[in-house]
Order: C-alpha cells, then sequence, then structure tokens
C-alpha cells in the first residue's frame, strides 16, 4: 500500500465503451496528477491538479477527461478510445515542492 | 524547462557486482532531482533524492546518487547487487520555481541482475 489507490487495476474496453479510472490519496497531499505510461515510451504527463484546480493539460485528446471533485480524489473519464490508447495509466500525488511524487499501483488498460 | 537523458537503455549486471546508472539533466534554475523504481506491474517508488545540502545521497535498498552540478549530473550507484533489484529505474528533475511540481523523467533503464 503506497497511499495513494487506484483502481481498478486492470481494464479491458472496447473502443465505444465508456469507463472511468480512479485515484485516492489519504495523504494530505495538494496535487494530483495523471500519467500514461506506453511500452518503450517516456512517462507522459497528461494532466495536473492543484487544490482541485487543473493547472496543466498536456495536449491530451478530448476523449480522456479528467475530474478532481476534491484534493483526495482524482478521476479519469474515458470514451471512444484507440488501440494506441492502450497503457499503463499511473495517478500520482505530491505536498510541497521538492518532496517527489507518491505515485499509485496504476491501472493497466486495455482498448479492444 | 528541464530535460532529463538517461545514457543507458538497458544496463546487465552479475549478481553482488556494483552499478552505475547515468543521468544529465538541462535546465535554466536550480533543480530537484529524484531517482525512482519500477518493478514489474506496479507503480512507481521514490528510491532517493536531492534537495540541497550534501551532493551525495543515500536511499532505500543501499542505492545512493551524487548531485554534480558542473557535469549536470545525477548517477545513481549500488556497489553490490541483487536480484530482487531487477527493475526499471527512472530519473526526474523539477525547477525549483515551480509551484505544483511538475518532474520531468528520463526514459528509463531497464537493470537487468544475471545470477
Amino acid at each position: 500500500e503506497t497511499g495513494v489507490t487506484q483502481t481498478p487495476r486492470h481494464l479491458v474496453m472496447g473502443m465505444t465503451n465508456k469507463k472511468s479510472l480512479k485515484c485516492e490519496q489519504h495523504l494530505g497531499h495538494n496535487a494530483m496528477y495523471w500519467y500514461k505510461q506506453s511500452a518503450k515510451k517516456p512517462l507522459e504527463l497528461m494532466f495536473v491538479y492543484n487544490f482541485k484546480e487543473q493547472t496543466e493539460n498536456n495536449s491530451v485528446p478530448s476523449r480522456f477527461s479528467p475530474e478532481c471533485p476534491n484534493s483526495s480524489h482524482l478521476f479519469l473519464h474515458l470514451h471512444t478510445l484507440q488501440p494506441e490508447d492502450s497503457a499503463l495509466y499511473l495517478c500520482a500525488s505530491s505536498q510541497e515542492q521538492g518532496f517527489g511524487y507518491t505515485f499509485g499501483s496504476g491501472t493497466r488498460l486495455t482498448v479492444v | 524547462a528541464q530535460s532529463v537523458t538517461q545514457l543507458d537503455s538497458q544496463v546487465p549486471v552479475f549478481e553482488e557486482a556494483p552499478v552505475e546508472l547515468r543521468c544529465n539533466y538541462s535546465s535554466s534554475v536550480s533543480v530537484y532531482l529524484f531517482w525512482y523504481v519500477q518493478y514489474p506491474n506496479q507503480g512507481l517508488q521514490l528510491l532517493l533524492k536531492y534537495l540541497s545540502g550534501s551532493t551525495l545521497v543515500k536511499g532505500i535498498n543501499g542505492f545512493e546518487a551524487e548531485f554534480n552540478k558542473s557535469q549536470t549530473s545525477f548517477h545513481l550507484r549500488k556497489p553490490s547487487v541483487h536480484i530482487s533489484d531487477t527493475a526499471e529505474y527512472f530519473c526526474a528533475v523539477s525547477g525549483m520555481n515551480q509551484g505544483a511540481q511538475k518532474l520531468v523523467f528520463g526514459q528509463g533503464t531497464r537493470l537487468t541482475i544475471n545470477p
């Protein structure tokens, strides 16, 4: 248990489905992040939320829609995904500058 | 903006041998530096970090790293590796001037320990 919990751990969805990924932290952190990790590619920052406000959208396609209802919860809503969206999606949280991130275990997403 | 280059995509070593994983960064401002480890099918775990002070930083699992400002490097070392150290290792940097800190990660180095 890392302090950041992601559900589900694995998800298989069709290209016409709608699903959501959930991330939860009870570390008292102010910032939360979504990263995409694909095979043979660097970690890609997708979204940053700071005190529930989105502070960064790294040119992510609109088929990915984040939601941060409070500082402890972060969602990633998925719809009409493509096979190339198959990846490990990692959530992380952080407190003050310089303390580093705490990562969740990730959701392994497969789009068929 | 910051960037990170991990010079080796794969590093194979024998058990109980020493290892060094190389990391160079680029930044126009002062930085914080981190090393993370990722075991198969898991998220990333913080190994160690450099914030300020002593340039030699010790982390978990017997790893250490040395910050070299003149060479803009933050190489990770372990004097004697174990099979359990087999994993992917990521170097990361963030600028000291950033609020909600934004970590920039390197491409990762896959460390494989052979018996």
